[in-house]
C-alpha cells in the first residue's frame, strides 16, 4: 500500500514564526501536491512538484514555498506564518505517467493553528 | 477554465435513506471526473472514477455515479445510506495543463451525516 505520511498532525505557531510540514511519501511517486482544506471551501492547491527540485505555484501560492529536494520528500513553507494560514493542511503524491488517471494518494493531514 | 461545484454543503439523512449529492463541472478537454471521500479521522481516499465508456460508474462501499455529459453532471448516489458512510464527499476533476502531473482541481465539498 501506498503510504504517504506528514511530519505532525497538529502544530502550533506563533505569528512571524517560520513553518516547515513535513511529507514523505514511499512509492516512489513522481508527482507531489501540498493542498489546504478549509470548511466550504474545499481543497484549494498551494504547490506541486512534478520531479525533484522542480515546483510549479498552485491556485493560493502566496505566502508560501516549497523544497523538493528528494523525490520522496516534499516540504511546504510558511515563510512568516499569519493567522489567516489557521487550516488544515493536506500532503498527496502520484505516479508521473498517466497523468489524470492515476489516483492521488494522500496524508493524514496537518492541522496547523497560528496565534 | 476547468471548475467544479458541488450544490449540497451539508447533508443529513437517516439510515437506509437514498444518497444523491451533485457535482457540476466546466473542463475543456476529455473529461475526467472523480469522487474522493474522507471518512472522519482517516485519510481522503478515491471513492470512484470516470475516464470513458459506461457513463455509470461503480466505486466502493456500494456507491456509484453516473456521467451526463449533456448536464456536465456527475452525481453521486447509493440506494440505502449506513451510519458509516457519515464522511465528506469531494468531486474533482483534473486541474488547467494538468499533462502528466496527474493535478485536480476539488470542489467545496459536501458533508454527509447519517443518523442511525
Amino acid at each position: 500500500d501506498v503510504k504517504v505520511t506528514q511530519s505532525s498532525r497538529y502544530l502550533v505557531k506563533r505569528t512571524g514564526e517560520k513553518v516547515f510540514l513535513e511529507c514523505v511519501q514511499d512509492m516512489d511517486h513522481e508527482n507531489m501536491f501540498w493542498y489546504r482544506q478549509d470548511p466550504g471551501l474545499g481543497l484549494r492547491l498551494i504547490y506541486f512538484s512534478y520531479d525533484v527540485k522542480m515546483k510549479e505555484k498552485g491556485d493560493i501560492p502566496e505566502g508560501y514555498s516549497v523544497s523538493r529536494e528528494k523525490k520522496e520528500r516534499f516540504s511546504l513553507i510558511l515563510e512568516s506564518a499569519s493567522t489567516n494560514q489557521t487550516s488544515m493542511y493536506l500532503c498527496a503524491s502520484t505516479e508521473g505517467s498517466g497523468g489524470p488517471y492515476n489516483e492521488q494518494f494522500f496524508g493524514p493531514g496537518t492541522r496547523l493553528t497560528v496565534l | 477554465a476547468q471548475s467544479v461545484s458541488q450544490h449540497n454543503h451539508h447533508v443529513i439523512l437517516s439510515e437506509a435513506a437514498s444518497l444523491e449529492l451533485g457535482c457540476n463541472y466546466s473542463y475543456g478537454g476529455t473529461v475526467n471526473l472523480f469522487w474522493y471521500v474522507q471518512y472522519p479521522g482517516q485519510h481522503l481516499q478515491l471513492l470512484l472514477k470516470y475516464f470513458s465508456g459506461d457513463p455509470l460508474v461503480k466505486g466502493i462501499k456500494g456507491f456509484e455515479a453516473e456521467f451526463i455529459k449533456s448536464k456536465f453532471s456527475f452525481n453521486l448516489r447509493k440506494p440505502s445510506v449506513q451510519w458509516s458512510d457519515t464522511a465528506e464527499y469531494f468531486c474533482a476533476v483534473p486541474g488547467a495543463g494538468s499533462g502528466n502531473t496527474g493535478k485536480l482541481i476539488f470542489g467545496q465539498g459536501t458533508t454527509l451525516q447519517v443518523k442511525p
